[in-house]
């Protein structure tokens, strides 16, 4: 069965420091990763995906398929970072478009 | 708002009652999505809609059951209710070519569902 799952609930850092979000899957075929952040008020949308390869808000996130994770980083947090992240998984660019989603961390930076 | 929208935002009702969610998705989407959140469950995928078609389904119960009409708009209907089923209940679209999909979703604010 396919899962996501992201062990921290709340991470706290201080506006500065480097953050990294976890996130670890279970799925036995090349699934897509991605993660959605959801600011406070603000509705669920999409950070970055790794078939991208790039940096968003400068935050990355590297597929590792022999440890089955796709860690979200950022070397310098900023407290306009806080906000709720869910790291999500698809079956595929051609399976259809249903996500499954992680319970979400939600970061909180400190000033 | 050419995005998403969703109505009612909240809606409060009795057990065993019956209620209608409703989802427009952002012009030139075809694909609708239905996922409901709680709090011990996260977000969980319930139903996908394609063009008028169901393409894909998650953990839906029977009572639940949705439908997309024509002008692509999604009704999502919860019957028989019961105190579990007070959640949020998200509608997301995607432009989808076929069977290829980016992956993206775009969500609504979702609608509030308390049962008492």
């Amino acid at each position: 069965a396919q899962r996501v799952t992201q062990p921290e609930k709340l991470l706290s850092v201080f506006k500065g420091a480097p953050v990294e979000l976890k996130c670890n899957y279970s799925y036995s075929g090349s699934p897509e990763l991605f993660w959605y952040v959801q600011y406070s008020r603000q509705r669920l949308q999409l950070l970055l995906r790794h078939i991208s390869r790039e940096s968003i808000k400068g935050f990355t996130a590297d597929l590792n398929k022999g440890e089955t994770s796709f860690h979200l980083k950022k070397p310098f947090a900023q407290e306009e970072d806080s906000a709720m992240y869910y790291c999500a998984l698809s079956r595929g660019y051609n399976q259809g478009g249903k996500l499954i989603f992680g319970q979400g961390t939600e970061l909180s930076v400190k000033p | 708002d050419s995005g998403v929208t969703q109505t009612p935002k909240h809606l409060i009702t009795a057990t065993g009652q019956r209620v209608t969610l409703r989802c427009s998705p952002r012009s030139g989407d075809l694909s609708v999505y239905w996922y409901q959140q709680s709090l011990d469950q996260g977000l969980q995928f319930l139903i996908q809609y394609y063009n008028g078609e169901e393409r894909a389904k998650g953990n839906i119960l029977e009572r639940f059951s949705a439908q997309q009409f024509p002008d692509l708009h999604s009704e999502l209907n919860l019957s028989s209710l019961e105190l579990g089923d007070s959640a949020l209940y998200f509608c997301a679209s995607s432009v989808e070519l076929g069977s290829r999909s980016t992956g993206e979703l775009f969500f609504g604010e979702g609608s509030r569902l308390t049962v008492l």
